[in-house]
């Protein structure tokens, strides 16, 4: 079983749907990122949680909110789809602040 | 913030070749990291740095702290080798991370 898992692993959506993207961890580590690939850019942060009571917006939040329901859990959640949310997202989870990230292997949202 | 280029953008080669992929930032860092990223989309750390080199099988990364450059080689390449390779800078934590666009290598037999 992968250690960090994300659900679902393909999503297609309607403009003005409400949609979740699940993470979860079987590392024990504290730290958990949610990440947005686009074709021709770089991973961009969306949101990060240092622990259970610890979130934190990154470069890209605004359109998504998250949830850490638990050390193992981490959601992301698009109160509104539009399409230019549309892109390959990705869980990342790391034990320090300063070390190795371990990737999900990704959700692909279309929303039309 | 911090810029990455990744050169080559795309990369072709026979397997066995030796193979050279770059990084170069413009600000200093702590840390670079090299991550590979298979067609199905998973991502997969290969090696974190702040100096010198590592290696781990036939992977060989490389930093110069004072030229902001790091290399990611690939020695006696192989089809199972052809994927994107991302390098990514940290500015002091994994949420000040920069990431470079990929470089896309394809290893022919």
């Amino acid at each position: 079983d992968a250690d960090v898992t994300q659900t679902p692993r393909n999503r297609i959506t309607k403009t003005g749907k409400r949609i979740m993207l699940e993470c979860s961890q079987t590392k024990g580590h504290d730290r958990m990122y949610w990440y947005r690939q686009d074709p021709g850019l770089g991973l961009r942060l969306i949101y990060y949680s240092f622990d259970v009571k610890d979130i934190n917006k990154g470069e890209i939040s605004d359109g998504y909110s998250v949830s850490r329901q638990a050390q193992a859990k981490f959601s992301l959640s698009l109160e509104s789809a539009i399409p230019n949310q549309t892109a390959l997202y990705f869980c990342a989870t790391s034990d320090l602040n300063n070390s190795p990230l371990h990737f999900g292997n990704g959700t692909r949202l279309t929303v039309t | 913030k911090n810029e990455v280029e990744q050169s080559p953008q795309n990369l072709t080669a026979q397997e066995g070749e030796f193979i050279t992929i770059n990084c170069s930032y413009s600000v200093g860092i702590s840390a670079l990291h090299w991550l590979q990223q298979h067609p199905g989309g998973g991502i997969v750390s290969l090696f974190m740095l702040s100096s010198g080199k590592k290696k781990h099988g036939r992977l060989i990364a490389t930093i110069n702290i004072q030229e902001k450059h790091s290399s990611l080689h690939i020695t006696a390449s192989h089809p199972r080798d052809s994927a994107v390779y991302i390098c990514a800078v940290s500015g002091g934590s994994n949420y000040k991370l920069t990431f470079g666009k990929g470089t896309l290598l394809t290893v022919n037999p």
